[in-house]
């Protein structure tokens, strides 16, 4: 079974960091480029991020929200996806999901269950 | 960066309605558009990709339409676990960006 698990949300204060880890189990991690989604509370979903696979150099993207403070990394060896958040804002509370990349890449065809992150003094 | 308008934002249907959403993006995409469900505190769930194509273990009453900028997801007959939050989302530019969503509640 196909399963994505992310951990590491927490209450951070403004300008804080956290890290966001997600553990992948089910398939071969290694194929599969991987994003991060995030959706604020009661608000529609916003793209984070992504990293392709190691055929494509591991390349990452970034939405412009985020670019400069959040870095978006991979372990194949560990079957796990990170999002490293830094300078982080009160803005960027939301239920952070990881989700896979179907064939193609154009589509997300399996999601963790997310992990709650909130900023705030 | 590509906006995508789905309308309505929220709709009251019955069991055995026919229900119709639509998604409009603010430039062409050619049928690179997907389709999700969400339900409360739960993960998005795909359900139609590149336009209309139906993800596997999805219900045949799901389909989808379209190309270009404007797109259609269409419940033939809703049933009782359809009401959800429905987003669309745009995978032919960076960065992607998904519709406001569209909450289908119980008439």
């Amino acid at each position: 079974e196909v399963q994505l698990v992310e951990s590491g949300g927490g209450l951070v204060q403004p300008g804080g960091s956290l890290r966001l880890s997600c553990a992948a189990s089910g398939f071969t991690f290694s194929d599969h480029y991987m994003d991060w989604v995030r959706q604020a509370p009661g608000k529609g979903l916003e793209w984070v991020g992504r990293t392709t696979n190691k055929p494509n150099s591991y390349t990452t993207e970034y939405a412009a929200s985020v670019k400069g403070r959040f870095t978006i990394s991979r372990d194949d060896s560990k079957n796990s996806l990170y999002l490293q958040m830094n300078s982080l804002k009160t803005e960027d509370t939301a239920v952070y999901y990881c989700a896979r990349r179907g064939s193609g890449n154009y589509f997300f065809d399996q999601w963790g269950q997310g992990t709650l992150v909130t900023v705030s003094s | 960066d590509i906006q995508m308008t789905q309308s309505p934002s929220s709709l009251s249907a019955s069991v055995g309605d026919r229900v119709t959403i639509t998604c409009r993006a603010s430039q062409s995409i050619s049928s690179y558009l997907n389709w999700y469900q969400q339900k409360p505190g739960k993960a998005p769930k795909l359900l139609i990709y590149a336009a209309s194509s139906l993800q596997s273990g999805v219900p045949s009453r799901f389909s989808g339409s379209g190309s270009g900028t404007d797109f259609t997801l269409t419940i033939s007959s809703l049933q009782p676990e359809d009401f959800a939050t429905y987003h669309c989302q745009q995978t032919d530019r960076i960065p992607l960006t998904f519709g406001g969503g569209t909450k289908v509640e119980i008439k």
